[in-house]
């Protein structure tokens, strides 16, 4: 079963513009962590927040936690056509890594 | 690029038939994930390797099994294919056991099965 859940499962911005994408989650956890996919290929880690933190950057990114409404949320600023891809949300808890659905992301340039 | 490698990167089966996939893990990393992802889906983790001994258990059948190499490569065995299997199967390694199940996992690009 999947614990994360993104929203939207898909959304189209211009380039240059932000997207953020949300997950929500169902129990208790470590950490979250927020990776990226291209066409169907592997998948590529970007950030991990640990539960006892509300907020991280990494270069464009910008990850959110809130603990006590078991959601995340991952800003991309300044987007570029690079980015189109599927994003991921994964929690951690007393399991292995639990993944969502995703949110696909096209970058129109 | 993670270090962690595949193969092959695309098989064709028939139901029934048995398939061995496999992952040559990072440089250093001694435990390994597989996961299954279907189209549209997430990854759901199948299990965990550490030091050649499974270490987790997603919710899949005895029919999928693993082996873990003392050079820590992996193999996914599934045997009496269903057409449900038809996903792309990744692999990630992490640098330890005890840390495994709580820092990152690096993916490998993954083995796309068809099973027709």
């Amino acid at each position: 079963s999947q614990q994360g859940e993104e929203d939207p499962q898909a959304l189209s911005i211009q380039e240059g513009e932000n997207a953020t994408m949300n997950c929500s989650y169902k129990t208790s956890i470590n950490n979250l962590q927020w990776y990226r996919q291209n066409s169907g290929r592997g998948l590529v880690h970007l950030i991990l927040i640990r539960s006892n933190e509300r907020e991280k950057h990494s270069g464009r990114l910008r990850v959110t936690l809130d603990t006590s409404k078991k959601s995340s949320s991952l800003l991309i600023t300044a987007s570029r056509a690079a980015d189109t891809a599927s994003y991921f949300c994964a929690t951690l808890g007393n399991t292995p890594l639990v993944f969502g659905k995703g949110t696909r992301l096209s970058v129109i340039a | 690029e993670t270090g962690v490698t595949q193969s092959p990167t695309h098989l064709i089966k028939t139901r029934g038939q048995q398939v061995t996939l496999r992952c040559s893990s990072q440089s250093g990393h001694n435990t390994v994930s597989w996961y299954q992802q279907a189209l549209g889906q997430g990854p759901q983790f199948i299990f965990q390797y550490y030091r050649e001994e499974e270490n987790g258990r997603g919710n899949f059948p005895p029919r999928f099994s693993g082996l873990q190499f003392p050079n820590y490569s992996s193999e996914l065995n599934v045997n009496a294919l269903e057409l449900d299997d038809s996903a792309l199967y990744l692999c990630a390694s992490s640098p330890s056991g005890t840390s495994g199940f709580r820092g990152t996992q690096y993916f490998g690009p993954g083995t796309r099965l068809l099973v027709l």
